[in-house]
């Protein structure tokens, strides 16, 4: 049973498209993320969402939107997508304390 | 600026020896906590320890914690291959900022067989 599952697990797509990744959790957390990981493995949190509601929003351009139907949910959208945007995007879910991750979905911009 | 360093980059080392990596933070925090990321894959929860505790074990894994130095490490005793991985340390300040864990540059660790 997986508990953190991220779609698509590969994203390649031409510059200028839009494009969404979606997240499920099945651990009844009330708390999602997104991160970003770059080439150099630096991991840096995009956003939080706290039983629907955006809590953390770090500086991130407008271009990507989060999406929480529910609170096992949490879907990230990119619009105009640019070549800095490649990168390997986690999602997470918590309840206190430890973070779950998900497998990750790599995004290469061409 | 980043929260966590790790120390050192990368390390590497024969099946049976211990590993030590060390991880640095700049603000105050309420806990920390260390994540290991195999090759291509997610990150996994490995240990955390709140700013009151000094120490926490887990089987081969040890973590130590000195607030007054903002640092911590990380000990894998009797290594083995399987433990090849990179290794996170993230911070969590807690209050309005909890969850937001900030994440070291990871220590990538290699171990031989």
């Amino acid at each position: 049973d997986t508990a953190v599952s991220q779609t698509p697990k590969y994203l390649v797509t031409q510059m200028g498209n839009d494009k969404s990744i979606k997240c499920e959790q099945n651990l009844g957390h009330d708390t999602m993320y997104w991160y970003k990981q770059d080439s150099k493995k630096f991991l840096k949190i995009m956003f939080s969402y706290n039983n629907k509601e955006l809590i953390i929003n770090e500086t991130v351009p407008n271009r990507f939107s989060p999406k929480s139907p529910d609170k096992a949910h949490l879907n990230l959208h990119i619009n105009s997508l640019e070549l800095g945007d490649s990168a390997v995007y986690f999602c997470a879910s918590s309840q206190v304390g430890t973070q779950y991750f998900g497998p990750g979905t790599r995004l290469l911009v061409l | 600026s980043q929260q966590g360093e790790e120390d050192p980059q990368a390390l590497s080392i024969q099946e049976g020896e211990n590993a030590t990596m060390n991880c640095s933070y700049k603000t105050s925090i309420n806990n920390l906590q260390w994540y290991r990321q195999n090759s291509g894959r997610g990150l996994v929860h490995l240990i955390l320890i709140r700013s009151n505790e000094r120490e926490k074990h887990s089987g081969r894994l040890r973590v130590t914690l000195d607030t007054s130095k903002k640092s911590s490490s990380l000990l894998i005793t009797a290594s083995r291959a399987a433990d090849t991985a990179s290794y996170f340390c993230a911070t969590d300040r807690g209050g309005g900022s909890q969850g937001n864990l900030i994440f070291g540059k990871g220590t990538k660790l290699s171990v031989k067989p």
